[in-house]
C-alpha cells in the first residue's frame, strides 16, 4: 500500500532561522512527488513537482529536493507570510480502482516575527 | 487563482437533508477528484473520476455519491447527512492521470445543524 509520511508534525520558527521538513515514501511506480502549501480554510496550492531521485526546484524562500525515499522541504531565513501547513504528495502509476495520489498528514509551520 | 471553480462556497442545512456539492475544473483537465477535510484534519480522499468515468474510490460513505459529466464538471452529492458530515469538501482537478499535479479549488465549507 502506497504510504506517505511527515515530520515533524508541527515546527515553529523565529524569523529568519532556516530548518527543512521531510516527507518519507512508500510508493509503486512513482510517477512524480508534490509540495502543496495550505492556508486556514482554503484550499491546498502547488508548489512544486519532484519527479526523479536528484532533482531539485526553487522559489524564493523554498527548495525541494528528492531521493529515492524521501523528499525534503528547505526553507532559508523564513518570514510570518510563510506559517502554513505543508503537504507532501506522491501519485502512483495509475490503476483502475485505485487511489493513485496519495497525501501526507502534513507539517504545519509557523514563523514567529 | 487556481482556476477550479466550487460552488457554493458555505452551504448550512439541517440533519437528514441532502446537498449538491458542484465542482468546474480548469479548462482542458480530465481528471476530478473529491477530498474531504474535517477541523484540523488531513485530506480524506472520496472518489476520483476521469473523463467521465469513475477511477478509485475511498473512503467514500454509501449516502455519498459523485459523477462527472460530459463537460467535465463533477458534482458530489451527500444525502441524510449527519453532524460528522461537517466538514471542507475540495475539489481538485488535473489535465490527466500521469506525471501531472493536482490544483485544488477553494473548497465548499459544509455545516450540519
Amino acid at each position: 500500500e502506497d504510504q506517505v509520511t511527515q515530520s515533524p508534525e508541527a515546527l515553529r520558527l523565529q524569523e529568519g532561522e532556516s530548518s527543512s521538513l521531510n516527507c518519507s515514501y512508500t510508493v509503486s511506480g512513482l510517477r512524480g512527488l508534490f509540495w502543496y502549501r495550505q492556508d486556514p480554510g482554503k484550499g491546498p496550492e502547488f508548489l512544486f513537482t519532484l519527479y526523479s531521485a536528484g532533482e531539485e526546484k526553487e522559489k524564493e524562500r523554498l527548495k525541494a529536493t528528492l531521493t529515492k525515499k524521501e523528499s525534503f522541504l528547505h526553507i532559508t531565513a523564513p518570514k510570518p507570510e510563510d506559517s502554513a501547513t505543508y503537504l507532501c504528495a506522491v501519485q502512483a502509476e495509475p490503476v483502475k480502482r485505485r487511489q493513485n495520489f496519495v497525501f501526507g498528514p502534513g507539517t504545519r509551520l509557523s514563523v514567529l516575527p | 487563482d487556481s482556476g477550479v471553480t466550487q460552488t457554493p462556497k458555505h452551504l448550512i442545512t439541517a440533519t437528514g437533508q441532502r446537498v449538491t456539492l458542484r465542482c468546474s475544473p480548469r479548462s482542458g483537465d480530465l481528471s476530478v477528484y473529491w477530498y474531504q477535510q474535517s477541523l484540523d484534519q488531513g485530506l480524506q480522499f472520496l472518489i476520483q473520476y476521469y473523463n467521465g468515468e469513475e477511477r478509485a474510490k475511498g473512503n467514500i460513505l454509501e449516502r455519498f455519491s459523485a459523477q462527472q459529466f460530459p463537460d467535465l464538471h463533477s458534482e458530489l452529492n451527500l444525502s441524510s447527512l449527519e453532524l460528522g458530515d461537517s466538514a471542507l469538501y475540495f475539489c481538485a482537478s488535473s489535465l490527466v492521470e500521469n506525471n501531472s499535479p493536482l490544483h485544488f479549488g477553494n473548497g465548499t465549507r459544509l455545516t450540519v445543524t
